[in-house]
């Protein structure tokens, strides 16, 4: 069985960094894309970027370019997702998703549960 | 980059309905579309990708069309479970942007 699981819950300051996972399991980790979506309370989702692990093939959202890092670990089938000085404004949802197929972007056809980011002084 | 307009922004239909959602793109996409389904509090579903292909899994009953820069998604006959917000995704560029979402309430 495919399953993304996203590490849980995160409370945060402004200015704190943090780094969220999604760890993977029931396929090869590093022959699909996986991508970060955010989604604001009451928004649609943004995709902020995708990582093919296997050759860590990154591909940023320009809107969110210098602002989080993504990444990956094969040997543990885990993306990650990080910040390194966090606003209010990233109080949201994070989704990580395996995507279709090589090509970059293809529907996000497995999803992790979320993390909940809410940062607040 | 590419805008996604979905009309309409909300309808509401019966049990057994024929539903159509429309999604524009502000540029030539082919058919790098993929539609999506989101129930309240949970993730996300994949219905159709590549613009008209069912997601494994997915009933029979939704189906999507278009290429280019108009797309639609179709639900043959509504079924309670379908009431959740649904989003056209481009892939042609990043970013990979979703259109601003349906809502969809059954009667």
């Amino acid at each position: 069985e495919v399953l993304l699981v996203q590490s849980g819950a995160e409370v945060k300051k402004p200015g704190e960094s943090l780094k969220i996972s999604c760890q993977a399991s029931g396929y090869s980790f590093h022959s699909y894309w996986i991508g970060w979506v955010r989604q604001l309370p009451g928004k649609g989702p943004e995709v902020m970027g995708i990582i093919y692990p296997g050759d860590s093939d990154i591909r940023y959202n320009p809107s969110f370019e210098g602002r989080v890092t993504i990444s990956a670990d094969i040997s543990i089938s885990t993306a990650y997702l990080q910040w390194s000085s966090l606003r209010a404004s990233d109080t949201a949802m994070y989704y990580c998703g395996r995507h279709h197929s090589l090509i970059p972007g293809d529907g996000l056809e497995m999803w992790g549960q979320g993390t909940m980011v809410l940062v607040s002084s | 980059e590419i805008q996604m307009t979905q009309s309409p922004t909300s309808l509401s239909a019966s049990v057994g309905d024929r539903v159509s959602i429309t999604c524009q793109a502000s540029q030539d996409i082919s058919d790098y579309l993929n539609w999506y389904r989101q129930k309240v509090g949970k993730a996300p579903e994949l219905l159709i990708y590549e613009a008209s292909k069912l997601e494994s899994g997915v009933p029979s009953r939704f189906g999507g069309s278009g290429s280019g820069t108009e797309f639609i998604l179709t639900i043959s006959s509504l079924q309670p479970e379908d009431a959740a917000t649904y989003y056209c995704q481009q892939y042609d560029n990043l970013p990979y942007n979703f259109g601003q979402g349906t809502k969809l309430e059954i009667k």
